[in-house]
């Protein structure tokens, strides 16, 4: 199946800097990646869609100059949460549609934020 | 509105048992639907997933699942549960006619094999 990476897999940064957290898909190329916000012990929230070459698409009530999305290729898709506070302490995960447009997403293994 | 229940907060199963988390849907027209499975600090994994024809599906690690569209239900099973089937699981349904590829997710259930 195709291989989407996700990098960093842990992330810890101090409250009031920026954290930029990559979304690669390595042996497909994806037009549309989306992008996922889970809390503990609960389900997946998403927050954009990410189109190549053209701006994202935010869900409602996720602030999109909070958290930049960037799709500047067919193989990466960027998230920077902007002057992160201890609440966007998250796990994001990020997905792919796969090239065969089968219908099944593939996902990246996630990335852990952690804002002192 | 599409959106997908999963009632189960948690699933309790000896190993050697058979195992059932249940999903049910709701969207307009036919769904595309799917199940995923998470483990622990890691991203989801898909296991199968129903887009036409029988409707029984069979996926990997020996899971299956059946879209009754009746019910509107697609309830994931297994005949016989390991310890290592331990996760969270993850139905979710995205409408055929949708224009967005966006899958809706439901709450997850975890699953908990013990032996």
């Amino acid at each position: 199946g195709a291989v989407v990476s996700q990098h960093p897999s842990w992330v810890i940064c101090k409250s009031g800097t920026s954290v930029k957290i990559e979304c690669r898909s390595l042996d497909f190329q994806a037009t549309t990646m989306f992008w996922y916000r889970q809390f503990p012990k609960q389900s997946l929230m998403l927050m954009a869609t990410s189109n190549e070459g053209s701006k994202a698409t935010y869900e409602q009530g996720v602030e999109k100059d909070k958290f930049l999305i960037n799709h500047a290729s067919l193989t990466l898709s960027t998230l920077t949460v902007t002057s992160a506070h201890p609440e966007d302490s998250s796990f994001y995960i990020c997905s792919a549609k796969g090239a065969a447009n089968t219908g099944e997403l593939f996902f990246g293994e996630g990335s852990r934020l952690t804002v002192l | 509105a599409q959106s997908v229940a999963q009632p189960e907060d948690q699933v309790n199963v000896a190993e050697g048992n058979p195992l059932t988390v249940k999903c049910t849907y709701s969207v307009s027209g036919n769904p595309y639907l799917f199940w995923y499975v998470q483990y622990p600090n890691r991203g989801l994994q898909f296991l199968l997933k129903y887009i036409t024809g029988d409707n029984l599906v069979k996926g990997s690690y020996g899971f299956e699942a059946e879209f009754n569209k009746s019910q509107t239900s697609f309830h994931l099973k297994k005949p016989s549960a390991l310890v290592s089937d331990s996760a969270l699981y993850f139905c979710a349904v995205r409408a055929r006619w949708a224009s967005t590829d966006k899958l809706i997710f439901g709450t997850g259930t975890r699953l908990q094999v013990f032996p």
